[in-house]
This record gives structure tokens, sequence and C-alpha cells, in this order.
């Protein structure tokens, strides 16, 4: 059982290219959600999506942008990267938000910007 | 403003004695609170949770603590086991926002000594 799955593990890019980082979940989740965590900054919310075919802002938006591409799958695009990207990406899901399910979370990207 | 503050950065404690950590919040609002627990390299796995209608939570050798006048939540590992060593986030949900979002403090290393 996968759980949640973020793809690609490790990446390495160059000031001003983009990316996409991909995340898919097994569990028949409604929401899905994506964070960054810095050193000493703890978990901080980027984008989620309470249910397929919505989306809406987290804490720290700026620079991302999201796509629920169908309810299993949730990826998060860097267009033009920046060295402030550089971070641990997770991707987590839950059931229907409103309810007290915790969130399940994938095991990261790991994001260097030069 | 933080939120949620998790006060000790680091704590160390010996094998079979009490772990203890806590978590500080601002807002009365709050009325969902979770316990995460991370490995190095891994995503974050939720441990125990509680809901602001209770004030104690047990489940195996991990107890959570709510005291809602103080703003103030704990856990309690008892006995601690070496595999306990992680990185621990609290995490908080607001009752007046959006169900879907949590904020989490900036985690506590816990190094349980054999």
């Amino acid at each position: 059982n996968a759980g949640v799955t973020q793809t690609p593990k490790f990446q390495v890019l160059k000031t001003g290219q983009s990316m996409t980082l991909q995340c898919a979940q097994d569990m028949n989740h409604n929401s899905m959600y994506w964070y960054r965590q810095d050193p000493g900054m703890g978990l901080r919310l980027i984008y989620y999506s309470a249910s397929e075919g919505t989306t809406d802002k987290g804490e720290v938006p700026n620079g991302y942008n999201v796509s629920r591409l169908n309810k299993r799958e949730f990826s998060l695009r860097l267009e033009s990267a920046a060295p402030s990207q550089t971070s641990v990406y997770f991707c987590a899901s839950s059931a229907v938000g409103y309810s007290n399910q915790p969130q399940h979370f994938g095991d990261g990207t790991r994001l260097s910007i030069l | 403003d933080q939120q949620v503050k998790q006060n000790s950065p680091s704590l160390s404690v010996q094998e079979g004695r009490i772990s203890i950590l806590n978590c500080d919040y601002t807002n009365s609002m709050f009325d969902y609170f979770l316990w995460y627990k991370k490995y190095p390299a891994e995503g974050p796995t939720f441990l125990i949770s509680i809901s602001s209608i209770k004030d104690k939570n047990e489940d195996g050798r991990f107890t959570v603590f709510l005291n809602k006048s103080a703003k103030h939540l704990s856990l309690h590992i008892v006995p601690s086991q070496p595999g306990d060593s992680a990185v621990y986030f609290c995490a908080v949900r607001d009752s007046g926002g959006s169900n879907y979002k949590l904020t989490f403090g900036k985690g506590t290393l816990l190094t349980v000594n054999p």
C-alpha cells in the first residue's frame, strides 16, 4: 500500500528554470496539500485542494502554481525557480476535510535551486 | 506572528523515562490538535490527536493533554524508547477558518538515549 507518492525525490535546478513536482495518493482521499519545510520553520502550507476541481492558496503561495489533475493527483509547479525556493516539499492527503481525519504525508522532494 | 509555538528545539531523555513535549498556541478558535512524528528523510506521520472538547487522549505509550485556559498542549511518552527519537510537530486546526488547513509548530527534536 503506497499511500502518498512524490516524484522526484531529489532535484537540482538553476535559477529561472521551471519544474513540476508530482504527487499521487491511492487512499481515495478527497483533499490534498502541498507544504514546504525549511530549517527551523516547521511545515508551511503552499496550496491545498479541498476536493477534485478546487484549489486554494495557503500561507506561502507566491511563486507556485498547482493543478488537481484528478482525485489521485495534485502537482506543484515552479514557473521560474528562485534560490529562496530551495526547500523540502511535502505532499499530503486526507479524507473529507471537515472530519477529524489526519493528513497523510509523502516522503518529500528535496529541491535545490542554484 | 507565530500562532503555534514549540519553544524547545530539542529534548534529550533516558530510555524508560518520560518525555514531555510542549506546544503553546495563541488562537482560542483552534478546535483540533494533532501531533506528528518525523524521522530524517521521511514524511511526517500522524501520532495522536485531541479535540477541544476533551482534555486528554491516550493511545498506548502516548498521551496528549490539552489545557484550553492556558492555550497549552503537551505530549507525554511513557516509557520512552530509542525508536522514539525523531522530530515532533504539533499542529492545530482553526474552527473559524477552513477545515482543511493545519498550522504547524517548528518542531522539537527528541533524542532518547539507551
